[in-house]
């Protein structure tokens, strides 16, 4: 079983839909959680972090965190095409001393 | 100036040559780090730093060395790679939250 796993995708929505975007990960006692985003040809940029169980929501953006099942998911409201990206789920493993895993990405698609 | 700089953007280089990436933040933050991104595989961790020292060496072949001579700079220095060693390279900081800032990449072709 990968550390941090996502659905690579790809993940195709309409304009105005809700983007789901899931990551599973190993480590039970993993205690923080990020997503990055990353446009092609470019880096990735941290979105949204969560640390605790339930919904964190900025913007159009949620993150929801189930440590019981061990998965987080990012939920994108009213999609626009500029969220075309690759999202990168990212976990700081209990037992990596503070490093960040990374998952493989979803590449979401939004078409007008 | 942009937090996280890298230098050069794209390098073409041959097996038998010697090149250096440079990562230069200007965020104030103490740890630093080297990452690999091939095509359909998970960012691959190769160095940390904190506070100039390294922390982290993950299992990463020696043809690849790094240097940190102060909080601020970070380099890469490659000799005789392979062609699978072509990837993006990324260079990222962090104020050891968890949370990291990445720069551009450096984009390199080995022939």
């Amino acid at each position: 079983q990968k550390e941090v796993e996502q659905n690579s995708g790809p993940l195709s929505v309409p304009e105005g839909a809700i983007a789901s975007l899931n990551c599973t990960y190993s480590d039970r006692g993993s205690q923080s959680f990020f997503w990055y985003r990353q446009y092609s040809g470019k880096s990735p940029e941290l979105i949204m972090f969560i640390y605790s169980n339930g919904d964190k929501e900025d913007g159009r953006f949620t993150a929801q965190l189930n440590k019981a099942s061990q998965y987080v998911s990012l939920l994108i409201r009213d999609s626009q095409p500029s969220d075309s990206a690759t999202y990168l789920c990212a976990v700081i493993l209990a037992t990596s001393y503070g490093k960040l895993t990374f998952g493989q990405g979803t590449i979401l698609t939004v078409h007008p | 100036e942009t937090g996280v700089t890298q230098t050069p953007r794209h390098l073409v280089m041959g097996m038998t040559n010697k090149k250096s990436l440079k990562c230069e933040q200007h965020l104030g933050h103490n740890a630093m780090y080297w990452y690999k991104q091939s095509a359909k595989k998970p960012l691959e961790l190769m160095f940390v730093y904190s506070l100039e020292e390294r922390v982290e060496n993950n299992s990463v072949p020696s043809r690849f060395s790094p240097e940190c001579p102060n909080s601020s700079h970070l380099f890469l220095h490659l000799h005789t790679l392979q062609p699978e060693d072509s990837a993006l390279y990324l260079c990222a900081s962090s104020p050891g939250t968890g949370e990291l800032f990445f720069g551009e990449g450096s984009r390199l072709t080995v022939l």
